[in-house]
Parts: C-alpha cells; structure tokens; sequence
C-alpha cells in the first residue's frame, strides 16, 4: 500500500490562500478517496471519485472545497481562502473496485493554516 | 447515519499482556468491517477486514477480530503485545449496499505499550 503518493507531505498557508493536495492512486487503480482527519479524531469521509467523475461528495463542505481525478494525473483536492480550521491531515485511498473490499491509503498531508 | 464507536481513546499497556480493543457501530444493514493501524510516522495500514463467512477474523501480525452480530461489535484482541504494537487503531465500517465503499471511522485508540 505504499504505491499511493501523496504531496506534498506538509503544506502551510496563510488565511485566504488557496491549498492544493495531490493524489497519484495505486498503479491499476481508478477509484480515488479522500479523508480528512481532524486533531484528536477519526478520519472523515470528504469525496470518492472516479476517472473524470465525482461519485460521492457527501462528506465535502458545501464551500471553498473542491475536487477532480482527470483523465490523465493525479487527483486533486482544492481548498480555496482557507482558514484555520482547515488545518488537519487530508488522506487519500485508492482501490480496485467501487466495493470497499479494501481501500490502501497514502501517507498524508498535513496542512497548517496560518 | 452510519457511526463507528471505540471505547478507549489511549491505552497504556505493559509488554506481553493481553489486548482487546472495542469497535460498536450503528447500521441497519449489511456492512463489511475494518480495522486499520497506523504506526508513528506512517500511513494506514489494513490489519484485517470482515466481509462474511467465520465471524472470527485473524489478520497480520498476530492480531484478530470477531464481528458479533447481535451486538454491533467488532473488538479487536491479541494474546500477548509487543512495543512494536505502539500505534494508533482505527476501526472502520462501510456499506455494502453504497456504491463506492466509503468507510466511516471510529475515532481511534492510541495503545502504548511499555517494555
């Protein structure tokens, strides 16, 4: 599971300025997660998506965030003006198939907000 | 909504003493079960996974689960730990009628281990 790549592994922004996170999913895999954890709790479900589609956003914030895995590249999760709340560990997981069989997880970037 | 409850937010154990982590969660239907590690400075790792079958589930490194039906649990159990075993423990649940899978997490438990 150490073929998921995130980057960067740290990312820090001032109030306002725009974060951009990567995800290269497994070689083989097209379905992309991602998950944000929070300082002292669990990892939360934000959005899963597919090649050129976003299947579930049920976990993203209603603004500033947003998210794409285009045709050729990596998957992107954006947050625009971000505050300090924003700050957190955002994961990304990869698998094979849309069924939860078995999600493999990247290493994480951690984002402070300043 | 689907949530996943873990009892113990950090555990302090000695080595060689005996392990069980517990896992509730709340859903009316079918799920697949999780429980993943993550040691310090490193990614998620998948310690085991329950689809269906022996509700008795062994994993790596010597850990296991059993998924009690009646009871919405998932607890997580191993003989004897090791200082090796210090990480933080997350237990994970998704639907199996959702397309996608997405997995709802506990909210961790730190073991720390002495030696």
């Amino acid at each position: 599971n150490a073929g998921v790549m995130q980057n960067p592994r740290h990312l820090v922004r001032r109030r306002g300025q725009e974060a951009r996170l990567r995800c290269s999913p497994m070689k083989g895999h097209s379905h992309v997660y991602w998950y944000r954890q929070l300082p002292e709790e669990g990892l939360k479900f934000m959005v899963y998506l597919q090649k050129e589609n976003i299947i579930d956003e049920s976990g993203m914030p209603k603004e500033r965030f947003s998210a794409e895995f285009p045709k050729e590249g990596p998957s992107i999760l954006r947050i625009q003006q971000v505050v300090r709340g924003d700050s957190a560990a955002y994961f990304c997981a990869s698998s094979q198939t849309d069924r939860a069989t078995e999600q493999y997880f990247g290493p994480g970037t951690r984002l402070t907000v300043t | 909504a689907q949530s996943v409850s873990q009892h113990n937010h950090h555990v302090i154990l000695s080595e060689a003493a005996s392990l069980e982590l517990g896992c509730n969660y709340s859903y009316g239907g079918t799920v697949n079960l999780f429980w993943y590690v993550q040691y310090p400075g490193q990614h998620l790792q998948l310690l085991l996974k329950y689809f269906s079958g022996d509700p008795l589930v062994k994993g790596i490194k010597g850990f296991e689960a059993e998924f009690i039906k009646s009871k919405f649990s998932f607890n997580l159990r191993k003989p004897s730990v090791q200082w090796s075993d210090t990480a933080e423990y997350f237990c994970a649940v998704s639907s199996v009628s959702n397309q996608g899978g997405k997995l709802i997490f506990g909210q961790g438990t730190e073991l720390s281990v002495k030696p």
